[in-house]
């Protein structure tokens, strides 16, 4: 059965202390995995799609990373605004579905 | 401008109550999904959609129903609304031969 466990839950850090966030999954035939980040009351928001291990994408302060059992979102120097619930998903080739974790909630104090 | 959105955002209803929430996207995109998540829980999908007049029930059991008559609509009925279906619901798209998908501000139910 394919599985996305997130880690920590919750994480917080003071303005500029770099960390990562890990996403472990467990699927039949990776077709992609997908990190989003979730304000509070609002919908996921598209951040980075990865789709073979080695794959490296930046976008500001964040990295994504992609191993054949893992993924890690790597927050460089985070600020204040970084704060939010970061959601990773994965595809497979059974059911063509995404498969949500359960999240972790980064807040980043000044 | 490309967008998809929801409404209403938030809606406190009765039991009993039969009520449908609006998805519509202006990406041109073919595939829509509904998902429904509670606090500090993962989005579990409840329908999907590939085309006009195709419907799929997703994985979580639900007792919503879905329709798609329009590219670019697709909304969710409940018929009886129950406390038990108080949730966030978050309707979200993806164009063809892509997995990404982009998702709705959400609407948060409360059935009293």
């Amino acid at each position: 059965e394919d599985q996305v466990t997130q880690s920590p839950e919750a994480l917080r850090l003071q303005e500029g202390e770099s960390s990562s966030l890990n996403c472990s999954y467990t699927v039949s035939g990776l077709r992609g995995l997908f990190w989003y980040r979730q304000d509070p009351g609002k919908g996921p928001e598209f951040l980075f799609t990865l789709y073979s291990a080695g794959e490296e994408k930046e976008k500001e302060r964040l990295k994504a990373t992609l191993t054949k059992k893992e993924s890690f979102l790597h927050i460089t120097a985070p600020k204040p605004e970084d704060s939010a619930t970061y959601l990773c998903a994965v595809i497979g080739n059974q059911g063509g579905k995404l498969i949500f974790g359960q999240g972790t909630e980064l807040s980043v104090k000044p | 401008e490309a967008d998809i959105y929801q409404t209403p955002r938030y809606l406190v209803i009765g039991t009993g109550k039969k009520i449908t929430l609006e998805c519509s996207q202006t990406m041109g995109h073919d595939k829509m999904y509904w998902y429904q998540q509670d606090p500090g829980m993962e989005l579990h999908l409840i329908h999907y959609s590939y085309g006009v007049n195709s419907t799929e029930k997703g994985d979580l059991s639900s007792e919503s129903t879905v329709s798609r008559i329009r590219t670019e609509h697709f909304p969710l009925t409940l018929e009886s609304a129950r406390p038990s279906h108080t949730s966030q619901y978050l309707c979200a798209s993806s164009k063809p031969g892509v997995h990404e998908q982009f998702f709705g501000p959400g609407t948060r139910l409360t059935v009293l």
